[in-house]
């Protein structure tokens, strides 16, 4: 069974780096597509990009392209969202979700990683 | 790439429907048939509750409904029971593997 497992909470000062990470722990995530969706406190969910499992490409929304990289290790099926210099704006729930193998929709989704940015 | 719109709240009282509207652009919702709706309840992961306009995955009621016309996708959900007091957020597939998300609707069940 499909089990996406994110890395635990980060609380980090502005500036700092992050990479948090999302495991499936239940499926081989070789042909998979798995994207990343920030939340920030309060608001609605914003796809920020998607990764291919198999030859790790990717591709980001304009609003998150040169903020973030998205990357995968297929060796641990495990794919990650990294910041290079955090903000205070980066506070926010991050969930990572797998698109479906036979249409354009995000059939399971990881418990979420709470990143909270502070000084 | 801007949010798809949708109404901030709706309403319903128990065992009434309501309908959620979500507008896009011929770029996505009117473009392809890959408009998705996902559940969250506070705390908690989304769900996806319709994908494809209009099919819903195993397990979810057949309460929810999905439709599209033009640029606009709704969800209607009949019947309304407790449990649906949740926010709604539609998707849609936009080309290339990109996608976007609409602002979301908190569903209030009176």
């Amino acid at each position: 069974e499909v089990q996406l497992v994110q890395s635990g909470a980060e609380v980090k000062k502005p500036g700092e780096s992050l990479k948090i990470s999302c495991k499936d722990s239940g499926y081989t995530f070789t042909t998979s597509w798995i994207g990343w969706v920030r939340q920030m406190p309060g608001k609605g969910l914003e796809w920020m990009g998607i990764v291919y499992f198999g030859d790790s490409r990717t591709r980001y929304s304009p609003s998150f392209a040169g903020q973030v990289t998205i990357s995968a290790d297929k060796s641990i099926n495990t794919a990650y969202l990294q910041w290079s210099s955090l903000k205070a704006s980066d506070t926010a729930m991050y969930y990572c979700a797998r698109l479906s193998a036979y249409s354009y929709y995000f059939d399971h989704w990881g418990q979420g990683t709470l990143v909270t940015v502070s000084s | 790439q801007s949010a798809l719109t949708q109404p901030p709240s709706a309403s319903g009282s128990l065992g009434q429907s309501v309908t959620i509207s979500c507008t896009g652009t011929s770029s996505d919702v009117g473009g392809y048939n890959y408009v998705s709706w996902y559940k969250q309840h506070p705390g908690k992961a989304p769900k996806v509750i319709i994908y494809e306009v209009n099919r819903r995955p195993s397990g979810v009621p057949d309460r929810f409904s999905g439709s599209r016309s033009g640029n606009t996708a709704s969800l209607t959900v009949s019947g309304l029971q407790a449990e649906d007091e949740a926010d709604y957020y539609c998707n849609s597939f936009a080309g290339s593997n990109n996608f976007v998300f609409g602002g979301g609707t908190k569903l209030t069940v009176l």
